[in-house]
């Protein structure tokens, strides 16, 4: 199964607002509502920032927020910080066959 | 504090084996199913292995499968990935994590395998 398409990188100024896409197939983002999303900064493991499409984990800061139309979901980060430097990917969970499905990833920078 | 380390990591021949481990703490690891996901050099995240609480269901992706074993031992906390037939593009670093019900979390710090003559 073929990764998610994300942008290779999406910059921002602080206190902006940034949209990364993640566009998928009907078999796999359009299918269900399990989207997820990671956060990687350089040289350390990802971090859970969304599941369900919309949903943050306790601990999760409420600038990070998700959404989905069709076979593309979506994360913003709104109200851009410099700690928001890093990568993301978004997941697909496919059941069985290819359990989970992830995004080519997007280097977000922060101007 | 919820905790998983990797180890076992290194350097190997193209053909070789190896096998990596990840020990889990702060958590009833026996209720958890677990996987491994790796990400090569400079590239994106590949999910890899998936194994069910009570070892009744295993998954792996096609670039692994029938190369690779996953596996669990409950008593002593662990996962473990033996991987054989090692290739080039197998160089990675590897991270367990463990699954929380359609999403991943947390993740360990990673081990890193690299294989080349």
């Amino acid at each position: 199964q073929s990764a998610l398409t994300q942008p290779a990188s999406v910059s921002g100024s602080p206190g902006q607002s940034i949209t990364i896409s993640c566009t998928g197939t009907s078999s796999d983002v359009g299918s269900n509502n399990l989207v997820s999303w990671y956060q990687q900064h350089p040289g350390k493991a990802p971090k859970f920032i969304i599941y369900e499409v919309n949903k943050r984990p306790s601990g999760v800061s409420n600038r990070f927020s998700g959404s989905k139309s069709g076979n593309t979901a979506s994360l913003t980060i709104s109200g851009l910080q410099a700690e928001d430097e890093g990568d993301y990917y978004c997941c697909s969970y496919g059941g069985s066959r290819n359990i989970y499905v992830f995004g080519t990833g997007t280097k977000v920078t922060v101007l | 504090e919820v905790q998983l380390v990797e180890s076992g990591g290194g350097l190997v021949q193209p053909g070789g084996s190896l096998r990596l481990s990840c020990a889990a703490s702060g958590f009833t690891f026996s209720t958890y199913s677990m996987n491994w996901v790796r990400q090569a050099p400079g590239k994106g995240l590949e999910w890899i292995s998936y194994i069910s609480s009570v070892i009744s269901t295993i998954y792996y992706a096609d670039s692994v499968k029938g190369r690779f074993t996953i596996s669990r031992d409950n008593a002593k906390n662990s996962l473990y990935l033996q991987m054989n037939s090692l290739r080039d593009e197998d160089t990675a670093v590897y991270y367990c994590a463990r699954e929380g019900n359609v999403w991943l979390d947390p993740w360990g710090q990673g081990t890193l395998v690299t294989v080349s003559s």
